[in-house]
Parts: structure tokens; C-alpha cells; sequence
């Protein structure tokens, strides 16, 4: 079974500071899909951004980035020129292209990160 | 509105009382999910449909009951409900066509069992 895991629990940094937050994964599938979701303290779930694992290109949403290193099996979100809105829980999410019985390709969510951005 | 609504965003019950969870979209999404959170263990799938009629179990399905009589609505029933299920609860939907589609959520309801 595919695992996600989030090492840390929480991180806090000031405005305007570049954060990175850290995402390892298990799993035995060459294709795959990661996602990184915020969560605010209104509880939505939003994706933030999401990267193919065929692609080599890191992708790359306005101040948000990801470094994808499929080999180590890892996935961190880079945050530039934070802001008090993205003050958020932080889920990295897995999903494998394997079809199961209806193909629902289900999302594993890792334990999540609390960020606060402080002004 | 457009888009994935959730009812009854807050809720308290009893053990033992039956408690069910609307979720309703208008995207006509094909695939439905429901997940709980829990501190220390992020989402985790409860049940989830790939259509109308069609159902199936995720990684915590026990002490719940799903039915998808229409393609918008997916809702989850606890039948008996008990302390452990005291948690927040997400829905989500997506359309078909592989990993490229996002899964939407809803806003959640809180739900506590006494």
C-alpha cells in the first residue's frame, strides 16, 4: 500500500521568507500523481498545485514550486515571498494510476503540515 | 451555487443515534468521495463512488453506509453512532479522466458524538 508522510508537524516563518515544506512517499508504481492541498482555518480543502510523475519538469503555480525527486521519492513544496494567507495546514496527497475495480484512483494524504506565517 | 456543498456543517449526537451527511454537487461529477480527519492522521477515504448506483468501500468504511441513488448527491450515513467517529468530514468529487482531474472539496462538517 502506497504511504504518504509530512515529517513535520509544524513550521513557522516570517512574511515574505521563502518555506519549504517536506513530503516522502512509498510506492511501487512508475505513474503517479502528487498533489499538494491547503487547508485554512475555514476548513476548505485547495488544491495548491500538482505534479505528473512522467514529467521531469518541476511545476510551478505563481509562489508556489515543488521540488520532485522521483528516484529519493520525494516531493517538497516550495513557498516564495510568503504571505499571511497561506498561514494553512499543508497535505501532500498521492494518487496511482492503477485502475482498481471501478477506477476511482483514490488520494492517500499524508499526516499534514501546520504552517503560520508571521507578520 | 455552483459547485460541492456540504449539510449539516456542524453536528452533535448521541451514541447509538443514526446521523447522516449530505453532499451534494452540480458539476455532475461521475466519481464521489467521502473522507474523515482526524489529528495525526490527515484524510483518510471512507467510502467512494465512480457513479450513480455504484459504490465501494475506502480504507475506514466500518460503521458507515453510502448509497448513490443520483449522479449529484452522495450521502453517508453513521448508523449507530459512536464516539470514535466524533471527527470532520470532507467530500469530494471529481470527473472521470484519469489523474489530471482534481478532486473538489467541500467545506466539511464537524461532528461530534456524545
Amino acid at each position: 500500500a502506497q504511504t504518504v508522510t509530512q515529517s513535520q508537524p509544524e513550521m513557522s516563518v516570517q512574511e515574505a521568507e521563502t518555506v519549504t515544506l517536506s513530503c516522502t512517499y512509498d510506492t511501487s508504481e512508475n505513474n503517479y500523481y502528487l498533489f499538494w492541498y491547503k487547508q485554512p482555518p475555514s476548513r476548505q480543502m485547495i488544491l495548491v498545485i500538482r505534479q505528473e510523475a512522467y514529467k521531469q519538469q518541476n511545476a510551478t503555480e505563481n509562489r508556489f514550486s515543488v521540488n520532485f525527486q522521483k528516484a529519493a521519492k520525494s516531493f517538497s513544496l516550495k513557498i516564495s515571498d510568503s504571505q499571511l494567507g497561506d498561514t494553512a495546514m499543508y497535505f501532500c496527497a498521492f494518487m496511482d494510476l492503477v485502475f482498481i475495480i471501478q477506477g476511482a484512483q483514490k488520494l492517500v494524504f499524508g499526516q499534514g503540515t501546520r504552517l503560520t506565517i508571521n507578520p | 451555487d455552483a459547485g460541492i456543498t456540504q449539510s449539516p456543517r456542524y453536528k452533535i449526537t448521541e451514541t447509538g443515534r443514526q446521523v447522516t451527511l449530505m453532499c451534494h454537487q452540480t458539476w455532475s461529477h461521475s466519481y464521489m468521495f467521502w473522507y474523515r480527519q482526524d489529528l495525526g492522521h490527515g484524510l483518510r477515504l471512507i467510502y467512494y463512488s465512480a457513479a450513480a448506483d455504484i459504490t465501494d468501500k475506502g480504507e475506514v468504511p466500518d460503521g458507515y453506509v453510502v448509497s448513490r441513488s443520483k449522479t449529484e448527491n452522495f450521502p453517508l450515513t453513521l448508523e449507530s453512532a459512536t464516539r470514535s467517529q466524533t471527527s470532520v468530514y470532507f467530500c469530494a468529487s471529481k470527473r472521470a479522466g484519469g489523474g489530471r482531474e482534481t478532486q473538489y472539496f467541500g467545506p466539511g462538517t464537524r461532528l461530534l458524538v456524545l
